[in-house]
């Protein structure tokens, strides 16, 4: 998977507690994403990121927030979780952030919030 | 604004059969076209793209694509189905106007019948 790992694999929270999800990377790239996955919607991008501490909003970025202190890291958090935020959440990343560029993914984090 | 949308939500073939998954796009500007193919519990892998040079396009395991500009189509075929082939696959669509943000069909399921 392109040298992205992404942790937890795996998490179930409940409502209103905070959670950071983590995508770390050893291509060196400066382009990061982080998407969710739903049935029918294919995937959405949340937030990016094109360097350290420079960050943007997708097209679904409220009740998430991003951090990007390092290259290789970038972090999601859900300031307080609900239940329509349980999804599969994906990282990807790119070397260049022009039409047509490649983005390789992560295998993704499963998120339960009961 | 740019949409993707794949015409079938599901789709069965039997082993050694053509595939042929539908996706239809809009866009005022010249696109560039992806698909990816996600297998289950895993992450995204690119299986070919489009970028203005020749209008069929062959990519990994055996697929191709052929952009059609008049018909705004980007279907994807193979000759014959794999057992492996069993998987969800996503148009996606990028535009020099957005960056490199994608946005993605809904998805469609193969199905791979012995």
């Amino acid at each position: 998977d392109a040298g992205i790992t992404q942790s937890p694999r795996h998490k179930v929270t409940e409502t209103g507690t905070p959670v950071t999800l983590r995508c770390h990377q050893t291509e060196n790239h400066r382009y990061m994403y982080w998407y969710r996955q739903d049935p029918g919607h294919g995937l959405r991008l949340i937030h990016y990121s094109y360097g350290v501490k420079d960050t943007d909003k997708g097209e679904v970025s409220d009740g998430y927030s991003v951090s990007r202190s390092k290259t290789e890291d970038f972090l999601l958090t859900l300031e307080s979780a609900t239940s329509s935020q349980t999804s599969v959440y994906f990282c990807a990343i790119s070397e260049r952030d022009e039409q047509g560029s490649e983005q390789y993914f992560g295998p993704g984090t499963r998120l339960t919030v009961t | 604004a740019q949409s993707v949308t794949q015409l079938d939500s599901h789709v069965s073939v039997s082993e050694g059969t053509p595939v042929l998954l539908r996706c239809n796009y809009s866009s005022s500007y010249s696109p560039s076209l992806f698909w990816y193919v996600q297998h289950p519990n895993k992450g995204l892998q690119l299986l070919l793209k489009y970028t203005s040079a020749a209008t069929l396009v062959k990519g990994i395991n055996g697929f191709e694509a052929e952009f059609k500009k008049s018909e705004t189509s980007f279907h994807l075929t193979k000759p014959s189905a794999h057992m492996s082939d069993a998987a969800e696959y996503f148009c996606v669509v990028s535009l020099l106007a957005a960056g490199n943000k994608l946005t993605f069909g809904g998805g469609t399921r193969v199905l791979v019948k012995p």
